[in-house]
């Protein structure tokens, strides 16, 4: 396994569309986590999945935006109705949730969405 | 206020020198993160600390629970190490991390 992988690394759309991104994390972890870097900033949290369940929504999650991980694997990340404020790099992290409170989490290259 | 705060926001310094990134956070935490970002995004997770000092190759960090503070210092400063560097804490029961905005390093030859 090479660790977390992210598709497409970068995506050009016109205000409007929709996209949806995917992430792949390392195959044995159970939590999955999707961040968004503006530039300029460090990483906001958006969502996080404990195997198929998704357990945390930030506020900055609206509804046109949609995360699913079925079967607790792959996840996709959907935003519907882009805005030109959606332009960002889309971080997806995953770590393996043993006893421990806090563990290192393992980041994708991340998906960089441009709106036009 | 932001929750995490780190202090130089840019950091240019000479080949060979010692520098130090500092890190502050307003909230009580289980674990703080040390993550180095290059350009075109990837993150590498550096440190996780929850107490005390860890060291690896030319990086220490250390951190304060009492003070809220944690430092990051790179010794023998190489221009290899030119990166954003991100503090991150995770707090209570909360899987997620909160970032601090980074600090840009550039290490000149």
């Amino acid at each position: 396994d090479t660790g977390v992988s992210q598709n497409p690394r970068h995506k050009i759309t016109k205000r409007g569309q929709n996209v949806t991104f995917r992430c792949d994390p390392i195959s044995e972890h159970n939590r999955l986590y999707w961040y968004r870097q503006t530039l300029g900033q460090g990483p906001e949290f958006l969502t996080y999945f404990q195997n198929e369940a998704q357990l945390e929504k930030s506020r900055l999650l609206s509804d046109r935006f949609s995360a699913e991980r079925p079967k607790g694997s792959f996840s996709t990340l959907e935003i519907q109705r882009t805005e030109q404020g959606d332009s960002a790099m889309y971080l997806c992290a995953s770590s393996f949730g043993g006893g421990g409170a806090y563990n290192e989490q393992f980041f994708g290259p991340g998906t960089r969405l441009t709106v036009l | 206020k932001n929750e995490v705060e780190q202090s130089p926001q840019n950091l240019t310094a000479q080949e060979g020198e010692f520098i130090t990134i500092n890190c502050s956070y307003s909230v009580g935490i289980s674990a703080l993160h040390w993550l180095q970002q290059h350009p075109g995004g990837g993150i590498v997770s550096l440190f996780m600390l929850s107490s005390g000092k860890k060291k690896h190759g030319r990086l220490i960090a250390t951190i304060n629970i009492q003070e809220k503070h944690s430092s990051l210092h790179i010794t023998a400063s190489h221009p290899r190490d030119s990166a954003v560097y991100i503090c991150a804490v995770q707090s209570g029961s909360a899987r997620q991390l909160t970032f601090g905005s980074g600090t840009q390093l550039t290490v000149l030859p």
